[in-house]
């Protein structure tokens, strides 16, 4: 069976440090990989995707970037955090009939 | 670009009530329509996935209906338990599968 994991749990950070969260899927190749943010109050917002080895799209401009040196490994990365950068952040993936799984998520606040 | 919108925001119940959720899409071109359960502070988990070219899916006391040309889904809850409390999330994939957009989601109060 597939499974997803996702760490840390939670994470606090300081404003300009950097960051860096990993996702890994088991059980599957070749899956759609996916970066979400959920803030206080707003719906889920689509960072990245990617479809393969070494390719990502943005969804939209922010301080943040994404990786995938692996077939099923998907990093969120940040050179410097900024206060806005805090939120719950989730990974998922998806296979061929895009049914969509999810890890439990990094909260992460930036002091 | 694909909107989703959840009604209500947040809804109340006594424990034993049948009652729906909805969820409405601006865009009918979708792939496939999935329903997610969050419980607060954790991720999300599968309910219901309903492909684009089905009208319904059934789990247990879920049941979920799909309507592309009015844009609409439901999720029917039946006999409601406190143990169904949780915030309930709507979401449409975009014809290409590299999207999952998701409504701001149901919070569901179900008292004993």
């Amino acid at each position: 069976s597939q499974t997803i994991h996702q760490w840390p749990a939670t994470l606090v950070q300081p404003v300009g440090s950097p960051l860096s969260l990993e996702c890994t899927v088991e059980g599957t190749s070749n899956p759609n990989l996916y970066w979400y943010r959920q803030a206080a109050g707003r719906g889920l917002q689509l960072l990245f995707y990617s479809v393969g080895i070494g390719q990502i799209s943005s969804e939209v401009p922010q301080n943040l970037s994404a990786s995938r040196p692996q077939d099923r490994q998907f990093i969120l990365s940040s050179k410097k955090l900024l206060l806005s950068d805090s939120g719950f952040y989730l990974c998922a993936w998806s296979g061929a009939d895009t049914e969509a799984f999810f890890g439990q998520g990094t909260r992460l606040t930036v002091v | 670009k694909q909107e989703v919108t959840q009604i209500p925001a947040a809804l109340s119940v006594p424990e034993g009530e049948n009652l729906v959720l909805n969820c409405s899409f601006t865009d009918s071109a979708i792939y496939n329509l999935q329903w997610f359960r969050q419980d607060p502070g954790k991720g999300l988990t599968s309910l219901l996935l309903i492909q684009s070219s089905q009208r319904e899916q059934t789990s247990g006391r879920l049941n979920a209906s799909l309507d592309k040309s009015s844009g609409r889904s439901t999720l029917y809850i039946a006999a409601s338990q406190p143990g169904d409390s949780a915030t309930y999330l709507c979401a449409a994939f975009n014809q290409a599968g590299t999207a999952l957009i998701f409504g701001k989601g149901t919070t569901l109060s179900v008292s004993s």
